[in-house]
This record gives structure tokens, sequence and C-alpha cells, in this order.
């Protein structure tokens, strides 16, 4: 079976802090993703990985960074957290199939972030 | 852009009985996946159904099947035999060739004892 981790299920932060989510898998998949997920608006894309130190931005990538140093390993960083940045953060990853199509998203359990 | 859309959010069904919920796409591309996922209450979102737009078959994973109607850009999710653990958020999404996966709002799915 696919396993997604993530570093934390709850976490509590200050504006201006500096956050790091982690994000772990293990079934050696390219791409790796961090959505944002808010009631009545679903997942929204955040950043996206296709490979190692590669990146994308997703569509609200404002106010977020992320970093891909290892296959398994995707990070999400809030450089100066603010309160709109309150919400469950979802990891996933999948396979790259020839011509980009996504396959299948493995998520991992979600962070719930509070920011004060 | 593509779009996903769940019109309806919230839908309630009794126990045993079958449930359809809604999703429309849409796309100008011709080779793309869709799917379905369920997340249950404080719970990890795991893939119900996943159908192949080149493949005509409706797919079909026990007590789930899909009816995928390609021109008219319409993806639903029926649940036959409904049974409690099935209550849950429904999602609806599109992978295309932008490497993205789009998903729609979201439906709350109740199952009534």
């Amino acid at each position: 079976d696919v396993k997604v981790t993530q570093s934390s299920r709850y976490l509590v932060k200050r504006t201006g802090e500096k956050v790091f989510l982690e994000c772990v898998q293990d079934m050696d998949h390219e791409n790796m993703f961090w959505y944002r997920q808010d009631p009545g608006l679903g997942l929204r894309l955040i950043y996206f990985s296709y490979d190692v130190k590669m990146k994308e931005k997703g569509d609200i990538p404002e106010g977020y960074s992320v970093s891909r140093e290892k296959k398994e390993r995707f990070s999400l960083i809030l450089e100066s957290a603010s309160t709109n940045q309150t919400s469950m953060y979802l990891c996933a990853s999948s396979l790259r199939r020839t011509g980009g199509l996504v396959e299948t998203q493995y998520f991992g359990p979600g962070t719930r972030l509070l920011v004060l | 852009a593509q779009t996903v859309t769940q019109s309806q959010p919230e839908m309630s069904v009794q126990e045993a009985e079958t449930v359809t919920l809604s999703c429309t796409y849409d796309t100008s591309e011709s080779d793309y996946y869709l799917f379905w996922y369920k997340q249950p209450p404080s719970r990890q979102m795991i893939l119900v159904i996943r159908q192949e737009a080149y493949k005509q078959q409706n797919a079909t994973e026990n007590r789930f099947s899909v009816n995928f109607q390609k021109a008219a850009k319409s993806f639903s999710l029926k649940i036959s035999d409904s049974q409690l653990g099935d209550a849950a958020m429904y999602f609806c999404a599109y992978s295309g060739a932008n490497s993205k996966l789009t998903f729609g709002k979201g439906i709350t799915l109740s199952v009534r004892p």
C-alpha cells in the first residue's frame, strides 16, 4: 500500500512565524502536491512538483513556497504565517504518465493549521 | 482552463438505498482521467473510482459505479446498497495534460439508518 505521511496532524502558530509542513511518500512517485482545503471551496492546489528540485505553481501559490530536495519528501513553507492561512493542508503523491496526465493521487492525513 | 462542477452541496440517502452524486466538467481535451474521491469525517481522502476518457465502458468497483457521458461531460457516481460507512464528503476530480488535478467543491453525503 502507498503511504503518504505528514509531519503534524495539528499545528498552532503565531502570525509572522515561519511554518514548515513536511510530506513523505514511500512509493517512488514522481509527482507530489500540496493542497489547502477550506469549507465550501474544495481542494485548491498550492504547488506541485514532478521531479526532484522541480516545482510548479498551482492555483494559489501566494504566501507559500516549497522544497523538494529528495524524491520522497516535499515540504511546504509559509514564510510569514497569516491568519488567512488557517486551513487544512493536504499532501498527495502520484505516478506521472507520459503525456503529463496525473495518475491516481494518494493523500496524506492532512495537517490542520491554526494561525493566531 | 478545466472546471469541475458539483452543484449539490449535500445529499441524504436511506441505508440500503441507492444514491447518485452528480458531476459535470468542462474541457477541450480528448485524453483525461476522471476520479471520485471520498473523505470520511476526520479521515484520509481515498480513491473511490477512476475512469479513463478513452474507455467507453463505465468503471465499477463493488457497490460503486459511474455513469460517464463523454459528450455531455458528465460523470456521476452511483452508490448501491448504501451503508453507514459511506457517509463522507465526495469529490469529483479531473486530470488532464496540464499535470494537475482539478477538484469540484465536494458534496456531503449523509446516510440515514
